[in-house]
């Protein structure tokens, strides 16, 4: 069926460095959401995007679309404790209203 | 304050003991949606809900049911709960059919069955 990998699954990270996380699609996306969800809590919403070769930004987050509109990036400059968490990609087909997710990737800090 | 909420949060049951899982919201969504989530398989869909008396299912709808009487409910189902239910699960709405508009998580309910 449909699919959405997402790599890493684990990444470690010093406080500091840079983590980025990948979605790749076999069929092309409408959009591609992107959600946070921190430990013991649920998924938030971070972005949408919907253009092909859309880049958006928030503040240390930049979130990328590719130019096919099949793969995705979140990237995180310069991590803090703040964004330790699993993140999630979540992208829809033209033909129906359901969201495929990615399993996630999860941020750890290193102590 | 804008908000879903799921109760109960946390369940341990045994095999076979029918069970509910209450989901309201009170944003005027349209659409909802129940998620299960297990180690390293994110998200997967169960049923979702694109208006009243409106239901479909998801990727993993064996075992489950739901209904949608009223726009703020969608309660989940599980007539005879099995030990691979065991799960995290969440509800969600979102103000239109989920393709165009972010959604909106519940709190969670861990559920455990032995």
């Amino acid at each position: 069926g449909q699919q959405v990998m997402q790599i890493p699954q684990y990444q470690h990270v010093q406080e500091g460095e840079d983590f980025t996380t990948y979605c790749n699609s076999s069929t092309t996306l409408s959009n591609i959401q992107w959600y946070k969800q921190r430990p013991g809590g649920h998924p938030v919403f971070l972005i949408q995007l919907v253009k092909s070769g859309e880049v958006k930004k928030q503040k240390r987050l930049t979130f990328q679309f590719g130019e096919a509109k099949k793969n995705s990036s979140l990237h995180i400059t310069a991590t803090q404790t703040t964004d330790v968490g699993t993140y999630f990609c979540a992208g829809s087909m033209d033909s129906n209203y359901q969201l495929i997710w990615g399993a996630g990737t999860k941020l750890i800090i290193k102590p | 304050e804008a908000q879903v909420t799921q109760n109960p949060r946390y369940l341990i049951t045994v095999t076979g003991k029918k069970l509910t899982v209450t989901c309201s919201q009170n944003m005027n969504h349209e659409y909802m949606s129940w998620y299960r989530q297990d180690p390293g398989l994110g998200l997967r869909q169960i049923y979702y809900s694109m208006n009243v008396e409106v239901t479909d299912k998801g990727d993993v709808p064996e075992g489950y049911k739901v209904s949608r009487k009223e726009k703020r409910n969608f309660p989940l189902i599980l007539e005879s709960p099995s030990p691979n239910q065991t799960s995290l699960y969440f509800c969600a709405s979102s103000p239109r059919t989920g393709r165009l508009y972010e959604q909106y998580f519940g709190p969670g309910t861990r559920l455990t069955v032995t």
